[in-house]
C-alpha cells in the first residue's frame, strides 16, 4: 500500500467526532473504501465513495472526497468505544480489478 | 449467507518448513484473493484468481509460494520453505463483480508464525 497512506494513530474520547484521514495517487481509482478490522478478524466493509462524488453520508458515517487533492477521510460521528479498531483506506483501479489499501490507522476510543 | 472460510486460524512452524492455507470463498463468488497482511501494515495483494485461473500473481514470490483454484471454488496457499519474514497474517478475500462497488469480502485469516 504504498501508494495510500494514512496516519497511524488516532485517539478520541467517547461522544467526539473522530476524523481520520487518507491521500492516494492514483486518479483513476474508481471506488475509495473505508474498512474496519476488530482483533483477530478480517477486514469488513464501513462504507465506500464512488470517484465521481465529493460526500456521502451513511448514519454515524461521513465520508468527503476530495479529487483535485486526491484526499478521502471518514468521520465518526459520536464515536463509541465499539468503535476502537483499524480503519483502512483503499482504493480500487482498473476496472475494479486491483485494490490498494493503506497501512491503516489506529482509533483509540476512551471512555 | 456464510462467510469466507480460512483454516488454520494459527500456524506457528520453524523456518525452512513447508505450510499450506485453505480459503472457501462465499458461494457464487468468482473472484478469490490472498493477501499477506504483516503487523502494522495494510493489507498486500499475492494472487488473484478468477474462477480457476490467474489473473494477477504479480507479487507472489514465486520461488516460495504457490497457490491454486482447482475448480473454481476453494484455494490454497502454500510456502515451501517458510523465510522468518513470512510471518504475517494471511488474508482471503472473494467478491462476485458483479455488484456495483464491488466489495471484497474477507475472511477471518491465518496467523502464520516462523520460528
Amino acid at each position: 500500500g504504498e501508494d495510500v497512506e494514512q496516519s497511524l494513530f488516532l485517539s478520541v474520547r467517547e461522544g467526539d467526532s473522530s476524523v481520520i484521514n487518507c491521500t492516494y495517487t492514483d486518479s483513476s481509482s474508481t471506488y475509495l473504501y473505508w474498512y474496519k478490522q476488530e482483533p483477530g478478524a478480517g477486514l469488513q466493509l464501513l462504507t465506500y465513495i464512488f470517484s465521481n462524488m465529493d460526500m456521502k453520508q451513511d448514519q454515524r458515517l461521513t465520508v468527503l472526497l476530495n479529487k483535485k487533492d486526491k484526499h478521502l477521510s471518514l468521520r465518526i460521528a459520536d464515536t463509541q468505544t465499539g468503535d476502537s479498531a483499524i480503519y483502512f483506506c483503499a482504493e480500487s483501479r482498473y476496472n475494479f480489478n486491483k485494490f490498494y489499501f493503506g497501512s491503516g490507522t489506529k482509533l483509540n476510543v476512551k471512555p | 449467507e456464510a462467510g469466507v472460510a480460512q483454516s488454520p486460524r494459527y500456524k506457528i512452524i520453524e523456518k525452512r518448513q513447508s505450510v499450506a492455507f485453505w480459503c472457501n470463498p462465499i458461494s457464487g463468488h468468482a473472484t478469490l484473493y490472498w493477501y499477506q497482511q504483516i503487523l502494522g501494515q495494510g493489507p498486500k495483494l499475492l494472487i488473484q484468481f478468477q474462477n480457476n485461473g490467474v489473473v494477477d500473481d504479480s507479487q507472489l514470490p514465486k520461488d516460495r509460494f504457490s497457490a491454486e483454484r482447482l475448480k473454481g471454488v476453494d484455494s490454497t496457499l502454500k510456502i515451501q520453505p517458510a523465510k522468518l519474514e513470512d510471518s504475517a497474517v494471511y488474508l482471503c478475500a472473494s467478491t462476485d463483480l458483479a455488484g456495483s462497488y464491488n466489495e471484497q469480502f474477507f475472511g477471518p485469516g491465518t496467523r502464520l508464525t516462523v520460528l
